[in-house]
């Protein structure tokens, strides 16, 4: 079976570009969430999506967008690009949403790392 | 605002020893948490989790503790071994928020030979 799959894993830009990156859950699975990780820190909540609806969302301003598809395949945007949004992206994905705690494990994928410059 | 630290940043242990790593929160409504490792350009795995109700679960060769007294979360990993070697982290999941898991910094893990 296979596990999320984020594509690409590496990619540099230029402040000011805009950037999406995709996220492929693992079959049968319904909800995605997106995560921010940066040297040093934890893992930042971007937002999470399920059924192709974004059902809760990190603080971050409205640069960061995403969406999910009807095959649960989802995808993250990053507009108007800044140094600082340089980070490794997590995209994890989970059988039934959020029932967080009831053996609804998440699963991650390996990440896509961005580098602005 | 709420969050989720660790004690130790980074905790080196010998080879074969016992591991403990630490958490503390801060918000007293979190009902769940969770543990997951991440080793070097991978993504965080899944270890173990509790929930509040608990005090104590055990996985294999991993033990989490929950001490809800004074808001602090335990990772013990047995006979640590080389593969051990990651960064782990907690997270909390206040009760009513939706599906929102608060993470802490992580602490590296550094097994000794």
């Amino acid at each position: 079976k296979a596990g999320v799959t984020q594509t690409p894993r590496y990619l540099i830009k230029t402040r000011g570009q805009q950037v999406t990156l995709s996220c492929s859950p693992i079959s049968g699975h319904r909800s995605v969430s997106w995560y921010q990780q940066t040297p040093g820190q934890g893992l930042q909540f971007l937002f999470e999506y399920f059924s192709e609806t974004q059902r809760n969302k990190g603080n971050f301003p409205g640069r960061f967008s995403g969406r999910q598809f009807s095959n649960s395949r989802s995808e993250m945007n990053v507009s108007t690009l800044e140094l600082g949004d340089s980070a490794l992206y997590l995209c994890a994905s989970s059988l039934a949403g959020w029932e967080v705690g009831t053996g609804n494990t998440i699963y991650f994928g390996e990440g896509s790392w961005l580098t602005v410059v | 605002g709420e969050s989720v630290g660790l004690h130790l940043p980074t905790l080196s242990v010998q080879e074969g020893d016992n591991s403990i790593i630490n958490c503390a929160y801060s918000n007293s409504a979190s009902d769940y948490f969770i543990w997951y490792k991440q080793e070097s350009g991978k993504g965080p795995q899944f270890i173990i989790d509790i929930r509040s109700n608990m005090d104590k679960r055990q996985g294999q060769r991993v033990t989490v503790l929950l001490n809800k007294t004074v808001k602090h979360l335990s990772l013990q990993i047995a006979a640590t071994q080389p593969g051990d070697s990651a960064v782990y982290f907690c997270a909390e999941k206040i009760h009513g928020s939706n599906y929102q898991l608060i993470w802490g910094a992580g602490t590296k893990l550094i097994i000794k030979p």
